[in-house]
């Protein structure tokens, strides 16, 4: 079956230190890959996207993953955690030439400690 | 701003009581779908259009549930005899083709 897992529920770091939030996903087909996140009350933003072209993807506020086909992972990293950042991030997963099913993951909520 | 609206923003209900949704997508985009997100979750896929064709619907899009998009533009949820268990963030996005959504803000609901 179509699945993505986040592999941290919450992850918590220190302003100004680096980022790492973890996706993995399972299929055998060639799938399209993003990141969203989620500020309170607010609605879901598209951070980043992979679409079978280059395997590191830059993302807006700093924030960047790399697709990693042998590993079927694509965790989002940034160099430099800011306060803003503190959010809900969302894995996503569709399979564009296969049946469009869209997956999210579960999010990982990322805090921020000054 | 051309983003997705919804509409309501809230909404309060009590159990037995029908509620409708508003979605107006980008006027460009021919897809539109709906999810549900409850706390702690991640949004659930309901359904989707393209134009005003309802190509998939989740298993879980009850019998209580009906959306339509009747002109290819905007789209409605509407659940009829709400339950508790309907309480959630009801979120809609669009896209062109087979590209990235754009999601709305969503609409809060809460039964009673």
């Amino acid at each position: 079956a179509q699945s993505v897992t986040q592999l941290d529920s919450h992850v918590s770091v220190s302003e100004g230190t680096p980022v790492l939030l973890r996706c993995n996903y399972s299929s055998s087909y060639s799938p399209s890959l993003f990141w969203y996140v989620q500020h309170p009350n607010k609605g879901l933003q598209l951070l980043l996207k992979y679409t079978s072209a280059a395997t590191l993807v830059k993302g807006i506020n700093g924030f960047e993953a790399e697709f990693k086909k042998s590993e079927t992972s694509f965790h989002l990293t940034k160099p430099s955690a800011h306060m803003s950042d503190a959010a809900e991030y969302f894995c996503v997963v569709t399979y564009p030439y296969r049946d469009d099913k869209i997956i999210f993951g579960k999010g990982t909520r990322l805090h921020i400690l000054p | 701003d051309t983003g997705v609206s919804q509409d309501p923003r809230h909404k309060i209900t009590k159990r037995g009581q029908n509620v409708t949704f508003r979605c107006d997508p980008i006027s460009e985009h021919n897809r539109l779908y709906w999810y549900r997100q409850t706390l702690g979750q991640g949004p659930e896929f309901l359904t989707y259009f393209q134009n005003e064709a309802q190509l998939e619907k989740s298993r879980l899009l009850s019998d209580r549930f009906s959306a339509e998009r009747p002109k290819g533009s905007f789209s409605t949820l509407e659940i009829q005899r709400t339950e508790q268990g309907d309480s959630a963030m009801y979120l809609c996005a669009s896209s062109g083709g087979r590209n990235e959504q754009f999601f709305g803000p969503g609409t809060r609901l809460t039964v009673l």
